[in-house]
């Protein structure tokens, strides 16, 4: 099956700190791919759509300059959370089709922590 | 986006009992979707319903959509403890690629 990966796992930093999370796909080619926020015990937001090779599109209330997002290549998106501040601390969690009709797979979420 | 709602919130059975959980939405769809995500972990892809479908199988589920009413509903029969976990549907806008979660149902099977 469609496998995503997403590392790291868990980050804890100071804030001030940019931190990078990296989303593969494994085995497919992904034209798309998508990140999430996820805050305790509350369902997935959608922050912005990743399509390679050209700009994350970013949805309503998210700082792209805050959470900067390159697809540099079928296989690979990376976010950037730039100078983190505590209230950046969450649950990040990438996915990634094949195409905008197939379904999409999940990454293992990043956990990040801003002390 | 727009969240859908799920029922119950929380959910808790024996090993063995059925657990369903609903789902609601608001606009129309293209196709409708349920993940599971076990604690501090991704989501997994479990079911897709398309619009144009009314019910739908795969091993111990069932989904069943009502486009009338934007609803569904996912089914688990002979509940498991490994399958205790939150449950999440999304659906997809027509026209759309966007996934739009509901708030998700935790179900906890008791052994």
């Amino acid at each position: 099956g469609a496998v995503v990966s997403q590392h790291p796992s868990r980050v804890i930093c100071k804030s001030g700190t940019s931190v990078k999370i990296e989303c593969r796909s494994l085995d497919f080619q992904a034209t798309t791919m998508f990140w999430y926020r996820q805050f305790p015990k509350q369902s997935l937001m959608l922050m912005a759509t990743s399509n390679e090779g050209s700009k994350a599109t970013y949805e309503q209330g998210v700082e792209k300059d805050k959470f900067l997002i390159n697809h540099a290549s079928l296989t690979l998106s990376t976010l950037t959370v730039t100078s983190a501040h505590p209230e950046d601390s969450s649950f990040y969690i990438c996915s990634a089709s094949e195409s905008v009709t197939q379904p999409q797979h999940f990454g293992d979420g990043t956990r990040l922590s801003i002390l | 986006s727009q969240q859908g709602e799920e029922d119950p919130q929380a959910l808790s059975i024996q090993e063995g009992e059925n657990a369903t959980m609903n789902c609601s939405y608001k606009t129309s769809i293209n196709n409708l979707q349920w993940y599971r995500q076990n604690s501090g972990r991704g989501l997994v892809h479990l079911i897709l319903i398309r619009s144009n479908e009314r019910e739908k199988h795969s091993g111990r589920l069932r989904v069943t959509l009502d486009t009338s009413k934007k609803s569904s509903s996912l089914l688990i029969t002979a509940s498991r403890a490994a399958d205790t976990a939150s449950y999440f549907c999304a659906s997809i806008g027509a026209g759309s690629y966007q996934l739009t979660f509901g708030k998700g149902t935790k179900l906890s099977v008791i052994p």
